[in-house]
């Protein structure tokens, strides 16, 4: 399946600190999505990539993707506490389906 | 959060039981899925619909069937549960076109004894 796979599976740093998480996938994409889940909780869209972009911004998040590597990055600058979350990505094969990977659990430790 | 509802949040049943969960969507979307979240195996497609009466497997749908009879409630239906559907059972609903969002339910927590 076209799974993505979340690195790394774990990350603590302290507040302020930048947080990188890559994704890598398996074969061509539409587009790319990232989801973040707070414990216990639902997942909630952060940002989307489409496969003609290399490169997005959201606030404090920056989404990368090369899709010659089948590889996305996303960056969570200045972290917060409040970042403390799983964070998961998402390739969207078709229109239809997603497949998730594990996720990487960051801790922001205040 | 987006009107989304899944009923129950919580289940314990036993094992051989019939369990059926529901979602609920006040948004008029066009595509459900049905989801479990396992530790160490992330959100995984049990079954997902694209419309009403429309639906289609996902990767782990073995045990599982669904139905749609609403645009409005998709049915997830466990018809002999056993220890290994013991899960968190996420629904998602999602507008149609590449690149739109999906939107999750809350949950539901579910313990087959």
């Amino acid at each position: 399946s076209q799974q993505g796979e979340e690195d790394p599976q774990a990350l603590s740093i302290q507040e302020g600190e930048n947080a990188t998480m890559n994704c890598s996938y398996k074969t061509s994409i539409n587009n790319l999505q990232w989801y973040r889940q707070n414990s216990g909780r639902g997942l909630v869209h952060l940002i989307l990539i489409r496969s003609n972009e290399r490169e997005k911004h959201s606030g404090r998040l920056r989404v990368t993707l090369d899709t010659s590597k089948k590889s996305s990055s996303l960056l969570i600058t200045a972290s917060r506490a409040a970042d403390t979350a799983s964070y998961f990505c998402a390739p969207e094969e078709n229109f239809n389906k997603f497949y998730f990977g594990s996720g990487t659990k960051l801790n922001v430790k205040p | 959060d987006a009107g989304i509802t899944q009923s129950p949040r919580h289940k314990v049943t036993e094992t051989g039981t019939p369990v059926t969960l529901r979602c609920h969507q006040t948004e008029n979307h066009r595509y459900m899925y049905w989801y479990r979240q396992d530790p160490g195996h992330g959100l995984r497609l049990i079954h997902y619909s694209y419309g009403v009466k429309d639906t289609d497997k996902g990767e782990v749908s073995d045990g599982y069937s669904v139905s749609r009879s609403k645009t409005e409630d998709f049915l997830l239906t466990l018809e002999s549960a056993t220890s290994s559907q013991t899960s968190v059972y996420f629904c998602a609903i999602r507008e149609a076109g590449e690149g739109e969002t999906q939107y999750f339910g809350p949950g539901t927590r579910l313990l087959v004894l």
